[in-house]
């Protein structure tokens, strides 16, 4: 059964760096065709993709977020972390983490998601 | 960037009547880059159809999506009390490597 899970702070105050963890199981990093997500949603409003990493360390940005972005494996922990700099109240959102199998017959879109973590900006 | 404009943004309809909800890109996609996510109050989205057509594993027949081009549809043929719910579709930026979610289309009880 693949799994996935948020965490991090709750709070962060504005111009503060941001760094979220996701945990998972029930797939590995290291195999051919997998990723890892994230995606974010501000209360009542829609979602937003942020990056991606693939099983070949490959990274993909938002482009209107890059520099504010960075996205990393440790494929021994089963865990991807997203670090975002400078966070503004604009950034309160939900937090979601979500895998996507390339090699699937889904492979352009996300099959599994994680449940969310909410970050709220607020000094 | 592909933009993904949904309609209606509210769509207020009973339990056994037929959806229609409608996905417009702002410019021709390819169908194996559209897809569609169920996200209900409090949960995570859903994954429903994706390459546009095809639906996701334990998703019921009820779901069906259909288009190409510009222009994609997600159908709910008889409403479930389960499936009042929001709906985003999305898009794969093949050359750039990137994700667009639409705005979501609300579907509520009337």
């Amino acid at each position: 059964q693949v799994t996935l899970r948020e965490s991090g702070p709750a709070l962060v105050k504005p111009t503060q760096t941001l760094t979220l963890t996701c945990t998972f199981s029930g797939f590995s990093l290291s195999t051919s065709g997998m990723c890892v997500s994230w995606v974010r949603q501000p209360p009542g409003k829609a979602l937003e993709w942020l990056a991606l990493i693939d099983w070949e360390d490959d990274k993909f940005y938002s482009t209107s977020l890059k520099t504010r972005l960075a996205i990393s494996k440790d494929t021994s922990k089963n865990q991807v972390v997203l670090i975002m700099t400078n966070m503004d109240p604009v950034d309160t959102a939900t937090y979601y983490c979500a895998r996507r199998n390339y090699f699937d017959s889904t492979g352009y879109a996300f099959d599994i998601w994680g449940q969310g973590t909410m970050v709220t900006v607020s000094s | 960037e592909i933009v993904l404009t949904q309609s209606p943004g509210t769509l207020s309809l009973s339990p056994g009547e037929r959806a229609t909800l409608s996905c417009r890109a702002s410019q021709s996609v390819s169908s194996s880059y559209l897809a569609w996510y169920q996200q209900k109050p409090g949960q995570a989205p859903r994954l429903l159809i994706y390459d546009a057509s095809s639906r996701a594993t334990g998703i019921p027949d009820r779901f069906s999506g259909s288009g190409s081009g510009t222009d994609f549809t997600l159908t709910i043929s008889r409403l479930e009390p389960e499936d009042f719910a929001v709906y985003y579709c999305q898009h794969y930026g093949s050359a750039t490597g990137t994700w667009t979610f639409g705005q979501g289309t609300k579907v509520e009880i009337k």
